[in-house]
């Protein structure tokens, strides 16, 4: 079964600094979707970024950016200029393309403290 | 607006009663789950459901049930016999087809047993 693993569970950052949350991941799979879902304390869940594991770009919007190392299974969440509105949980999401393309696994989140 | 609705926001349980939460989209997606937040837990998928009147267990499906007779409700009824049901539930859909298109999500039921 595919695994999805965050290893900090908490961070803080500099309001304006930028920060990295790392994901790694287990699978089999050649093929597969990663996401990165935010949860601020409002609890509503949304979505950041998105990245198919064919495409070796890099995906991006705005100042969330990800470093995908595939070789590595590896998914980290650049933020950069934080925002005290960056504040959340943000969870670290796997999807196969094949095998388990049913449902999302989640990894167990990072907490992400925004200093001013 | 389409979206999806979970209710009650907050629910209180006596211990030995069960409980249903409501969660209903009108989004048109074939795809919902139902999934427990802890914390340090990350999300748990209780249930999911691919298609009406079909669903199948999550890796937390001991003392919770579900229904999909239509395609726009997924109700999870928390029974007795789920031993530790205080926890933040959420809903969540998606269109089968779209795996990049990921889920959208409810807002919440947070279940206290009292």
């Amino acid at each position: 079964a595919q695994t999805v693993t965050q290893s900090q569970p908490e961070m803080s950052v500099q309001e304006a600094e930028t920060v990295t949350l790392s994901c790694t991941y287990d699978t089999s799979e050649s093929d597969y979707y990663l996401f990165w879902y935010k949860q601020p304390p409002s609890r509503q869940m949304i979505l950041v970024i998105r990245q198919e594991a064919y495409k070796q770009q890099n995906a991006t919007e705005n100042r969330f950016s990800v470093n995908f190392q595939k070789a590595a299974k590896s998914f980290s969440l650049k933020i950069s200029d934080s925002q005290l509105g960056d504040a959340a949980m943000y969870f670290c999401a796997y999807r196969g393309r094949w095998g388990g393309s049913e449902k999302l696994v989640f990894g167990k989140g990072t907490k992400l403290t925004v200093n001013p | 607006d389409g979206g999806i609705t979970q209710s009650p926001k907050y629910l209180f349980r006596k211990e030995g009663q069960n409980v249903t939460l409501s969660c209903e989209q009108n989004l048109n997606h074939d795809a919902m789950y139902w999934y427990r937040q802890d914390p340090g837990q990350g999300l748990r998928l209780i249930y999911y459901s691919q298609i009406v009147n079909d669903f199948q267990k999550g890796d937390i499906a001991e003392g919770y049930s579900v229904s999909r007779e239509k395609k726009e409700s997924f109700p999870l009824t928390v029974t007795s016999a789920q031993k530790n049901p205080t926890a933040f539930y959420l809903c969540a859909s998606s269109i089968r087809a779209d795996l990049l298109g990921g889920y959208t999500f409810g807002s919440g039921t947070r279940l206290t047993v009292v």
